[in-house]
């Protein structure tokens, strides 16, 4: 079975800071693709970028991108010229990329983001 | 609908008690998937349908937990005898076709169960 780990319960940083958020998980599959999710207070599942395991390059959204290092089994976000309004759970998420294995999403335990302004 | 609905909101109940949440996917979509998220942890699968055949019901905690979907459309996750432990944010999410490369869940807002 495969696990996702976050392994920082809370990060805070600065408005218009850079922060990283860590994410490893464990598999034994070649197929897959990964997910952050944002759970900002009133607990909405944002999707905020996702990553195919086949594909080398990084992902990158606006002001969110990925590092993703298929070797060592990570998958960071990194969040540019934080804002206030990024304050929420982040959560990471892995799915197979099996075809008969529908959409099922294993998460970690979320990290809690703190904006200073 | 405009996005995947659930009810109630909240729900409280009595230990012991049962209760049936609600969930009203994205018109038309194939795969309904219903999640539990406990306090302060990530969402954990509990079971998903394609159409109206339950594909996974493997993470369904025990047999006082059920869902159904039987006309393809609206679900209902039941839980039977209800405990304290099962309190907890059940979330449902939708997609529009079984699997594919850039398929997108879909979740609605949740049911906050509390049971006392």
């Amino acid at each position: 079975a495969q696990t996702v780990t976050q392994s920082q319960p809370e990060m805070s940083v600065q408005e218009a800071e850079t922060v990283t958020l860590s994410c490893t998980y464990d598999t034994s599959e070649s197929d897959y693709y990964l997910f952050w999710y944002k759970q900002p207070p009133s607990r909405q599942m944002i999707l905020v970028i996702r990553q195919e395991a086949y594909k080398q390059q990084n992902a990158t959204e606006n002001r969110f991108s990925v590092n993703f290092q298929k070797a060592a089994k990570s998958f960071s976000l990194k969040i540019s010229d934080s804002q206030l309004g990024d304050a929420a759970m982040y959560f990471c998420a892995y799915r197979t990329g099996h075809n008969n294995a529908g959409n099922m999403l294993t998460f970690g335990g979320g990290t809690r983001l703190m904006v200073k302004p | 609908g405009a996005g995947v609905s659930q009810s109630p909101r909240y729900k409280v109940t009595k230990r012991g008690q049962d209760v049936a949440l609600r969930c009203d996917p994205i018109s038309g979509h194939v795969s309904l998937y219903w999640y539990r998220q406990a306090l302060g942890q990530g969402p954990e699968f509990l079971t998903y349908f394609n159409y109206e055949a339950q594909q996974d019901k493997s993470g369904l905690p025990n047999d006082r937990f059920s869902a159904e979907r039987p006309e393809g459309s609206i679900s209902t996750l039941t839980i039977q005898r209800t405990e304290q432990r099962d309190s907890a944010m059940y979330r449902c999410a939708s997609s529009h076709t079984r699997q594919g490369l850039n398929e997108k869940l879909f979740f609605g807002s949740g049911t906050q169960l509390s049971v006392l």
